[in-house]
Order: C-alpha cells, then sequence, then structure tokens
C-alpha cells in the first residue's frame, strides 16, 4: 500500500456517459498529480493540483475536469466518454523531503468504455 | 528538463546485474537524475536518485558519469519480479512540485 488512494480500481461504462475517478493523497501530500496511460501507451500527464489549486494542466481534454477539495482528496471528471478514453488513470501525491520532492503514485484505476 | 535518452528493450539473466543505461548529455548543473519503475499495470515506483555523486540503497545503485551526461541503473541481483518498464527522468529538484515527465522507458525482462 503505497498511501495513494484511488477509487475505484475498475469501471465499465458506456459512451457518451459521464465518471469520476477519487483519488486521496498520503497524509501530509498537498499536491495531486493525475496522469493517463493508455494501452501500450506511455504516460501521460494530465493535471496537477496543489492544496486546493490548479498549478499545472498537460494534455488533458475539454471533456475532462478536476478538482481538489478542502480535504486535498481530487476528483477527476470524465464526460462525453469515447472508446478513446479506455486506459488506465494514475494520480500521484508528493511532499517536499530535504531537499527533493518524493512522488508516491496510487495503483490506479482501470476505465473502459464500451 | 533535460531531455533523456533510454534503449527501448533489454534483457537479463536471472540472478544476474542488470545495468541499465540512460544518455542525457543535456543535463544542467542543478538538475537531478531519477530512476522510477512500472511493474506491469502497476503505479510507477521511485527507485533512485542522485545529483552527481553514485548513489546506492536497497533496491539498487545509480552511477553517473563525472561529466554528468549519461547514468547506470544497476539492479545486482535481478529478479523475475523486477520485469518492468523502467524511466530515467531528468529534473530541477527545487521548491515548485512540478510533475513528472515520463518518456518511454526501458522495458526489462528477467529471464529464468
Amino acid at each position: 500500500d503505497s498511501g495513494v488512494t484511488q477509487t475505484p480500481k475498475h469501471l465499465i461504462t458506456a459512451t457518451g456517459q459521464r465518471v469520476t475517478l477519487r483519488c486521496s493523497p498520503r497524509s501530509g501530500d498537498l499536491s495531486v498529480y493525475w496522469y493517463q496511460q493508455s494501452l501500450d501507451q506511455g504516460l501521460q500527464f494530465l493535471i496537477h493540483y496543489y492544496n486546493g489549486e490548479e498549478r499545472a494542466k498537460g494534455n488533458i481534454l475539454e471533456r475532462f475536469s478536476a478538482q481538489q477539495f478542502p480535504d486535498l482528496h481530487s476528483e477527476l471528471n470524465l464526460s462525453s466518454l469515447e472508446l478513446g478514453d479506455s486506459a488506465l488513470y494514475f494520480c500521484a501525491s508528493s511532499v517536499m523531503t530535504g531537499s527533493n520532492y518524493g512522488y508516491t503514485f496510487g495503483s490506479g484505476t482501470r476505465l473502459t468504455v464500451v | 528538463d533535460a531531455k533523456t535518452t533510454q534503449p527501448p528493450s533489454m534483457d537479463c539473466a536471472e540472478g544476474r546485474a542488470a545495468n541499465l543505461p540512460c544518455n542525457h548529455s543535456t543535463i544542467s548543473g542543478n538538475e537531478y537524475v531519477y530512476w522510477y519503475r512500472q511493474i506491469h499495470s502497476q503505479g510507477p515506483q521511485y527507485i533512485i536518485h542522485g545529483l552527481k555523486n553514485n548513489e546506492t540503497n536497497e533496491m539498487a545503485s545509480l552511477i553517473i558519469t563525472e561529466d554528468r551526461k549519461s547514468s547506470t541503473l544497476i539492479l545486482p541481483h535481478a529478479t523475475l519480479r523486477d520485469t518492468a518498464v523502467y524511466y530515467c527522468i531528468v529534473r530541477v529538484a527545487q521548491s515548485s512540485a512540478r510533475q513528472l515527465t515520463f518518456g518511454s522507458g526501458t522495458q526489462l525482462t528477467v529471464l529464468p
């Protein structure tokens, strides 16, 4: 257990639907990052939140949105789902330790769009 | 962040040392070398990082050349459970918690 909790672990839904993925960071970590990994593809950065505020956006589609709540958990909302959105979605959290940031990843949510 | 180049795949016999190279010829003086790995469909896992000195922890050793333009991750006694994609990432480790950017990595296959 890495300390980063993602739910659900698996999700199957139909095209056109909307889903919400949830991430609870490690205790004390203020940053949450979301990544998408399609089949046999690399890890694509989507978005970064720090203490409730959006800090950076990567290759995130307009149909996707995220937020980080006061208790620091984060949700990734995916709408108007397409077959190509089928992927593993990972979140990570980070904390400053010494002079470096340590990043911890969750076990991911596998989304299948049918 | 400096660009890194890694071989797409490598094989290693179980029990032998696995040496994974990474080229980062454009690395800046304040950039660290990080190594992560991703076992199939699991979240990436931190292995080790370094600035210019060689580093060792319970998982691996990191050897950085004197000019810092390349590095090697060494798994001293590879096991089947070390089969994974290994990512070499170069970035500044400052106060801003920017995201990690992953390349394509090296698929290490440990053979029985």
